[in-house]
């Protein structure tokens, strides 16, 4: 039962770069989302898929890029990294929306840990 | 403008003692409040979650308090113990929504 799984875990860029951070799930959910991780910021919603072929934009979507080609698969693509990009990136995958009526629950990965310099 | 705002920023507390985080929201429109438990190094799981409709949820060591009227709800964790140090992060969006929207985390030590 692997879950949300994200790869790398740790990456570190030059300004400029470009990268994807890759992102699967085994639980055929048709919502993933993407979010990053920042010191007293919470987490914050860069952007949200709610099927294959079906992407929209979140609270922070500018500087990156995602498709969704496959139930399965969400990555996310990093144009040109910037330092203010350093952060820890989070995956989640969840059942329909609902609130407690459909027990609804984000499942996230493990996260990828990104610093750019 | 944060949506969903959370206090305190770090809480020690002693072991057998009781934790209480604090979370405040703006959109009267949101009604489902989940309360989710990062461990370091992981992603977060969901601990509990409530709607505006009930005051009170107890799961176990965890109960989660609601004030509709002052749009308040909070997290308290009694006989805290040092296993449940982690950071805690207040969440809310509507039931229909997929947009779910995090506080800024609450990172709980519990010593022994």
């Amino acid at each position: 039962n692997a879950g949300v799984t994200q790869t790398p875990k740790f990456q570190v860029l030059k300004t400029g770069q470009s990268m994807t951070l890759q992102c699967a799930q085994d639980m055929n959910h048709e919502y993933m989302s993407w979010y990053r991780q920042d010191p007293g910021m919470g987490l914050r919603l860069i952007h949200y898929s709610v099927g294959a072929g079906i992407t929209d934009q979140g609270e922070v979507p500018n500087g990156y890029n995602v498709s969704r080609s496959t139930t399965e698969d969400f990555p996310l693509r990093l144009l040109s990294a910037a330092p203010s990009q350093t952060s820890v990136y989070f995956c989640a995958s969840s059942t329909r929306p609902g609130g407690l009526a459909t027990n609804e629950k984000l499942f996230f990965g493990s996260g990828t840990q990104l610093s750019v310099l | 403008q944060q949506q969903v705002k959370q206090s305190p920023q770090s809480l020690i507390v002693q072991k057998g003692g009781i934790s209480i985080i604090n979370c405040a929201y703006e959109n009267t429109a949101f009604d489902y409040f989940p309360w989710y438990q990062q461990f370091p190094g992981k992603g977060p799981a969901l601990l509990i979650a409530i709607r505006p409709d009930v005051s009170e949820k107890k799961e176990g060591r965890f109960t989660i308090s609601f004030n509709k009227s002052a749009k308040q709800f909070s997290l308290h964790i009694m006989d805290s113990q040092p296993g449940d140090s982690a950071t805690y992060f207040c969440a809310a969006k509507m039931d229909s929504s997929y947009k779910l929207i995090f506080g800024s985390g609450t990172r709980l030590l519990v010593r022994p």
